[in-house]
């Protein structure tokens, strides 16, 4: 497709189970990122990746969060023991990595997360 | 670290009318760049406007202008000939011109639009 993909749509899961999070970026771009959008906190970052560079980290909650890139494509976020306060829509956006304000990120539908 | 404040949780306007969404921001950075995102009910963000902080001139894209000012770190999005299919959230978002390419989001604000 042309645009950046995520799924599951929606995920429900109860409290302590693992779950996982798929994004696929739009093909050719390099730079790929994560946020969180919840109603308390509004829309936080979470992960960056950039080609083959170490990942900028800084914004996981917690060590139950990690992500990782495969290929350089597709991202799978991973959140270990969920808890209900990481019940969130959990956007994915891409962008061509360039340098400059040209570089937009093209955001993707999200997964709504419940945790019960 | 960069705080972005949009301080109208909601707003509404008549159709064809015109509106201004309000945002302000903190950086100790000289050189940065300003986003208008918008987020209709399918939850896709769509970037709507940007800005980078050392031009002067004010960005627009069709009925979607700009106030930019620097010095009092300011960023309004003004729609002009409001349309039923710009409701939405509206979020302003700030981005380093060094170092992270993460965005600074806004809490954001609800615009309905009514006919």
């Amino acid at each position: 497709g042309a645009g950046v993909s995520q799924s599951p749509s929606n995920k429900v899961t109860e409290k302590g189970k693992d779950v996982e999070l798929r994004c696929d970026p739009i093909s050719g771009h390099t730079a790929l990122y994560w946020y969180r959008q919840s109603l308390g906190q509004g829309l936080e970052f979470l992960i960056y990746f950039q080609g083959n560079s170490a990942p900028d980290k800084s914004g996981l909650p917690s060590d139950r969060f990690s992500a990782e890139r495969t290929g350089g494509s597709v991202s799978t976020l991973t959140i270990q023991r969920t808890q209900q306060e990481d019940s969130a829509v959990y956007l994915c956006a891409s962008s061509s990595g360039g340098t400059g304000w040209t570089d937009t990120q093209y955001f993707g539908p999200g997964t709504r997360l419940t945790v019960l | 670290a960069q705080t972005v404040t949009q301080s109208q949780p909601e707003m509404s306007v008549q159709e064809a009318e015109t509106v201004t969404l309000s945002c302000t921001y903190d950086t100790s950075e000289s050189d940065y760049y300003l986003f208008w995102y918008k987020q209709p009910p399918s939850r896709q963000m769509i970037l709507v406007i940007r800005q980078e902080a050392y031009k002067q001139q004010n960005a627009t894209e069709n009925r979607f202008s700009v106030n930019f000012q620097k010095a009092a770190k300011s960023f309004s999005l003004k729609i002009s000939d409001s349309q039923l299919g710009d409701a939405a959230m509206y979020f302003c978002a700030y981005r380093s011109a060094i170092g992270s390419e993460k965005l600074v989001f806004g809490k954001g604000t609800k615009l309905t639009v009514n006919p």
